[in-house]
């Protein structure tokens, strides 16, 4: 049973639009949510978190918002730049973040120029 | 998907012992592997990247000798705690790709290391 869920494989979009990648979860348990950025033949790196006592949080041209009615989390890259392509990972945890991260599949985005 | 099969998923060792962690990787052929160590409310931190039927390459501030790993074959590497300290109890995360330039990477279940 997949606890993390990311659907869309992969996601295609224009250099300076949105990019929006979404992750789904069934464990009302996890309360805490982070991203990871992960380029070919480099391990996942770590991109922004969030906790579910906040809806949404902001680092420079990375949004993530918390849905936890929906059990749904998005992460937004506006302007979407080439570099950004690479394989983005969801993972939850229980417990603020103490327990182990369960992560997606991934999705793949590429921003083409 | 590819599934990677990380065991035990918990371990409890005393101080001083060594305790072994193996990554699997079931339906693929994993030619490099990353282990990660997490920490509470952080995020992973990279241990080393290790291919298989070479050394490992450790990230800065890792202990070569404490944290032994070895990828003898391509669907199969083993991180070895060596002398566990209780300030090393921590999930340990394996991640494990197949070769070529765009492959995934897929990640275990986790290790909960705990040492008394």
């Amino acid at each position: 049973d997949q606890q993390v869920k990311q659907n869309s494989p992969s996601l295609s979009v224009q250099e300076g639009r949105i990019s929006i990648l979404n992750c789904d979860y069934t464990n009302s348990m996890f309360d805490y949510f982070l991203w990871y950025k992960k380029y070919p033949a480099e391990g996942p790196t770590f991109l922004i978190s969030i906790s579910s006592i906040k809806d949404k949080n902001e680092d420079g041209r990375f949004t993530v918002f918390l849905n936890k009615s929906a059990k749904h989390l998005s992460l937004h890259i506006v302007p979407s730049q080439p570099g950004d392509s690479a394989v983005y990972f969801c993972a939850a945890s229980v417990q603020g973040g103490s327990e182990k991260l369960v992560f997606g599949k991934g999705t793949k985005l590429t921003v083409n120029p | 998907g590819a599934v990677v099969s990380q065991h035990p998923s918990r371990v409890i060792c005393k101080s001083g012992t060594s305790v072994k962690i193996e990554c699997r990787s079931l339906d693929f052929q994993a030619t490099t592997m990353f282990w990660y160590r997490q920490f509470p409310k952080k995020s992973l931190m990279l241990m080393a990247t290790s291919n298989e039927g070479s050394k490992a390459t450790y990230e800065q501030g890792v202990e070569k000798d404490k944290f032994l790993i070895n990828h003898a074959s391509l669907t199969l590497s083993t991180l070895t705690v060596t002398s566990a300290h209780p300030e090393d109890s921590s999930f340990y995360i394996c991640s494990a790709q197949g070769p070529g330039q765009n492959t995934e990477a897929f990640f275990g279940q986790g290790t909960r290391l705990t040492v008394v």
